[in-house]
């Protein structure tokens, strides 16, 4: 079946304690994206990444890292997590950009 | 100026009526839009891609883009109940294939 596979689908940790977030796809897209979504301000891209090494930032960057070292993978690091990181996060990829995302089924995320 | 805008609803609609989404758009330049749907809890869902003016039909879903006043809707046939939920409108703009732009989404409520 083709997917995007996130995990962990649920996280609780701590401020200031470094977590990653994985993401897969098995469809050779091209496109990979991450996505935060939070009530009233929609979905919000964090970092995107045309292929393989060629990652960039999206519109809210600060406080994450993303890495792209095989088409298939595209982990998010929060490398000192902060309160303001709770949210619901999905990965999102595409064989062309502009042929819209298949979406991951999310990891909530929360910091405390 | 929000990129994409659309009504945050709800929009109530009776069961076999049509439902009626829009969403505008700030970019003149856009090329891409899409309409995603959105269950309470679940990741977004692609139901329409549109490139060109006009309408284009899937079933019981017609998108329609009207590049000139910039702006694009959705219309849901014989909507119902199981159409309840957060349809999302997003458009890729300008040349940055990668980059897919958000509203914050209609709440549809289809009544039986």
């Amino acid at each position: 079946e083709a997917q995007v596979t996130q995990n962990p689908r649920y996280l609780i940790t701590v401020t200031g304690k470094k977590l990653t977030v994985t993401c897969s796809q098995n469809m050779n897209h091209e496109y990979m994206s991450w996505y935060r979504q939070d009530p009233g301000l929609g979905l919000r891209q964090i970092y995107y990444s045309m292929n393989v090494e060629v990652t960039d930032k999206g519109d809210v960057p600060e406080g994450y890292k993303v890495s792209r070292k095989e088409k298939r993978n595209f982990p998010l690091i929060l490398e000192s997590p902060s309160p303001n990181q709770t949210s619901l996060y999905f990965c999102a990829s595409s064989p062309l950009g502009h042929r819209g995302y298949t979406f991951g089924s999310g990891t909530r995320l929360t910091v405390v | 100026q929000k990129e994409v805008e659309q009504n945050s609803g709800p929009l109530s609609v009776p069961e076999g009526a049509i439902a009626s989404l829009n969403c505008t758009y700030s970019d003149r330049v856009s090329q891409s839009f899409f309409w995603y749907r959105q269950y309470s809890g679940k990741s977004p869902e692609l139901i329409m891609s549109i490139y060109s003016n006009g309408d284009k039909e899937d079933g019981r879903f017609t998108a329609q883009l009207n590049k000139a006043s910039q702006y694009v809707s959705l219309l849901i046939r014989d909507s119902q109940p199981s159409d309840s939920a957060t349809y999302l409108c997003a458009v890729n703009p300008g040349e940055y294939g990668n980059k897919l732009v958000f509203g914050a989404g209609t709440i549809l409520r289809v009544k039986s």
